[in-house]
């Protein structure tokens, strides 16, 4: 069974400091997606990751993916408060016609002033 | 126009009640999923259809039945709600053969 280990689970970080998110997953898997979700809102894709090595940037963040290591990592570069948001990895894994999302457990982002 | 719609979007109702939340994609996707998502924000796949058919049917109480009418639509019913059943449900589509997933708005569901 897929194992999907995100840390930390909670993040309190002020403006401007730099920090970064883990996540490791147990089976090998190429796919990888991170998602962003606003209290009460849908999820968000804010990556995804399609082979080792794939490294993704859009603003202050930045995703990567290390397939042999099963590790996906996203930096928070000079966090600013709209950043402030829960923030999922999911490994994505096929079998046939059987395909699914597999959910860490989310890191919740509190930027402070 | 939206792309993965669900309704309703809050739903409440008491405990031993039935109710139904219907989920619509307009991508052209072949595979459709239920998500749950627990008070701690924990998101489980429920189900999944390919085609109409069921692929994946985690372990969920046999109260939870899904219907796939054809590849745009999949309606999740629910029958002798429980307190435990309070969630916020998530239907997602995919192509089976290509990479991303796009999600509904959610349906939170309340039990009391």
């Amino acid at each position: 069974e897929l194992k999907v280990e995100q840390n930390p689970l909670f993040l309190s970080m002020q403006e401007g400091k730099n920090y970064t998110i883990y996540c490791n997953y147990s089976t090998t898997s190429d796919r990888l997606y991170w998602y962003r979700q606003d209290p009460g809102k849908s999820l968000e894709s804010l990556f995804v990751l399609l082979s080792n090595g794939a490294v993704k940037q859009e603003g202050r963040l930045m995703a990567s993916l290390d397939t042999k290591a099963r590790l996906s990592t996203l930096h928070i570069t000079a966090a600013v408060h709209d950043l402030s948001a829960t923030y999922f990895c999911a490994v994505d894994l096929s079998s046939g016609s059987a395909r699914q999302l597999t959910f860490g457990s989310g890191t919740q982002l509190t930027v402070l002033p | 126009d939206t792309a993965v719609s669900q309704t309703p979007k809050y739903l409440v109702t008491q405990m031993g009640n039935d109710k139904s939340i219907k989920c619509e994609q307009n991508l052209g996707h072949d595979t459709m999923y239920w998500y749950k998502q627990d008070s701690k924000k924990f998101l489980k796949i429920m189900f999944s259809y390919n085609n109409k058919e069921l692929i994946i049917n985690e372990t969920v109480p046999n109260r939870f039945s899904p219907k796939s009418p054809d590849k745009a639509h999949l309606n999740l019913h629910i029958n002798s709600l429980e307190l435990g059943d309070s969630a916020v449900y998530f239907c997602a589509s995919s192509q089976l053969a290509g990479y991303g997933y796009t999600f509904g708005s959610g349906t939170r569901l309340t039990v009391v």
